[in-house]
């Protein structure tokens, strides 16, 4: 079965770090790039950050650049988001999706919630 | 980082046609089109138009259909049925900032 997995939300307090994880399954996960997104409560989407297929380029979102991290595990086909210095504006439902050959985003993981509170 | 501008809401009658444009810049949306989302309440959101060539993913029926003009994306749907209501966003890479910019998404009504 063809998927993508997020799993690691949580409730967590201001200031402190996350890693949120996405695994693939049912494809050949390391001939996409991956990207993760996010959902404020009652708001629209936000891209977060890129990584490219061999894991060779990376880019992030203005709003977490210098605070938060992508990277990837060839061996686990997983992609992971290292999330630190959280604030509650980073509160929502996190997303990872799948992009290749300029199709983006056509496989999206069911997302995890990522509750920033003191 | 600036988004794409698309319209809050559009209503429409069962049956009828509805537009929804989004407008960005020569970086994003007029360099390599627009990547069109559709995500209805309490799911993940999914694609149904890619950027490139405006095409349809498998399984979108070809009620739906995208196009550019300029800076200017828009989705048409036809015949709307009730499930076509939801929100919908339209994306864009952005070749400057090196980001992928997001429209603020236009919830889709359909009287």
């Amino acid at each position: 079965q063809v998927q993508l997995v997020e799993s690691g939300g949580g409730v967590v307090q201001p200031g402190t770090s996350l890693t949120l994880s996405c695994a693939g399954s049912g494809f050949f996960f390391n001939d996409y790039a991956m990207h993760w997104l996010r959902q404020a409560p009652g708001k629209g989407l936000e891209w977060v950050a890129i990584i490219w297929h061999d894991g060779s380029q990376k880019y992030h979102g203005d709003s977490v650049k210098g605070r938060f991290s992508i990277s990837r595990d060839h061996s686990k086909d997983t992609v992971y988001l290292h999330m630190s210095n959280l604030r509650a504006e980073d509160t929502g439902v996190y997303y990872c999706a799948r992009e290749q050959y300029s199709d983006a985003f056509d496989l999206w993981g069911q997302g995890t919630l990522v509750t920033v509170s003191s | 980082q600036a988004g794409l501008t698309q319209p809050p809401s559009v209503s429409k009658g069962l049956g009828q046609t509805a537009t929804i444009t989004c407008t960005g810049s020569t970086n994003n949306v007029g360099h390599e089109g627009a990547t069109w989302l559709q995500q209805h309440q309490g799911r993940p959101p999914k694609v149904i138009s890619f950027r490139r060539n405006n095409r349809r993913p498998s399984g979108i029926s070809d009620r739906f259909s995208a196009s550019r003009s300029g800076d200017t994306a828009s989705l048409t749907i036809t015949g709307l049925q009730p499930d076509d209501e939801a929100d919908y966003y339209c994306s864009a890479w952005d070749s400057s900032l090196s980001a992928w910019v997001f429209g603020a998404g236009t919830k889709l009504s359909v009287l």
